[in-house]
């Protein structure tokens, strides 16, 4: 079975400061991992994918995601927050062949001057 | 212009009523995927088609269909609308790639309630 949790719904930092977003999957199978952006009333933007190359993975806007299988991780990261990035933000498992996304159910990421 | 438009943006209906939700797709994509959001629940997928000939149910299918017109047009219909249908509706398209990663791209979402 496959599964995505994104272990905070709600994270609060201030501007400046380090942001950190977690997620965790599990699959019986390699998959492709996913972070997705949504800015309010917006559709969902990608931020950045893992494919099985690199396990440090770099997005737009400064953020970046590491692959750690080991844990079974894709956590969100950005070394200092803008005020621009407070959205809600998906982390999405898709496994190759079976052409389906899993998403995990969000967190929402305020930012705080 | 957008890749991936969905008309409407909004619509308020009442329950009972025959609902259609279009989207369009320029960027030359086979597969499309119809989702819901609620909040708290992410999305869920309702329905998807990797080619005009295939449609398939997602986790969430009862009370929807959907029709492939052409490979570029996939819409969602609530045949009779209930108020829990009351959600954001997204479409997407996705493209397979040599690598096997697969990135969709999102329409802007259409915001339905059901009175």
């Amino acid at each position: 079975a496959q599964s995505v949790t994104q272990l905070d719904s709600h994270v609060s930092v201030s501007e400046g400061t380090p942001v950190l977003l977690r997620c965790n999957y599990s699959s019986s199978y390699s998959p492709s991992l996913f972070w997705y952006v949504q800015h309010p009333n917006k559709g969902l933007q990608l931020l950045l994918k893992y494919t099985s190359a690199a396990t440090l993975v770099k997005g737009i806007n400064g953020f970046e995601a590491e692959f750690k299988k080991s844990e079974t991780s894709f956590h969100l990261t950005k070394p200092s927050a803008h005020m621009s990035d407070a959205a809600e933000y998906f982390c999405v498992v898709s496994l190759y062949n079976f052409n389906k996304f899993y998403f995990g159910s969000g967190t929402k990421l305020n930012v705080k001057p | 212009d957008a890749d991936v438009t969905q008309t409407p943006r909004n619509r308020i209906t009442k329950t009972g009523k025959r609902i259609m939700l279009e989207c369009s797709q320029t960027k030359g994509h086979d597969r499309m995927y119809w989702y819901r959001q609620d909040p708290g629940l992410g999305l869920r997928l309702i329905y998807y088609s990797f080619d005009v000939k295939d449609i398939n149910k997602g986790e969430i299918s009862d009370g929807y269909s959907v029709s492939r017109q052409a490979q570029a047009k996939f819409s969602l219909s609530l045949e009779s609308a209930i108020p829990n249908q009351t959600a954001l509706y997204f479409c997407a398209t996705s493209d397979p790639q040599g690598s096997g990663t697969d990135t969709q791209y999102f329409g802007p979402g259409t915001r339905l309630t059901v009175l």
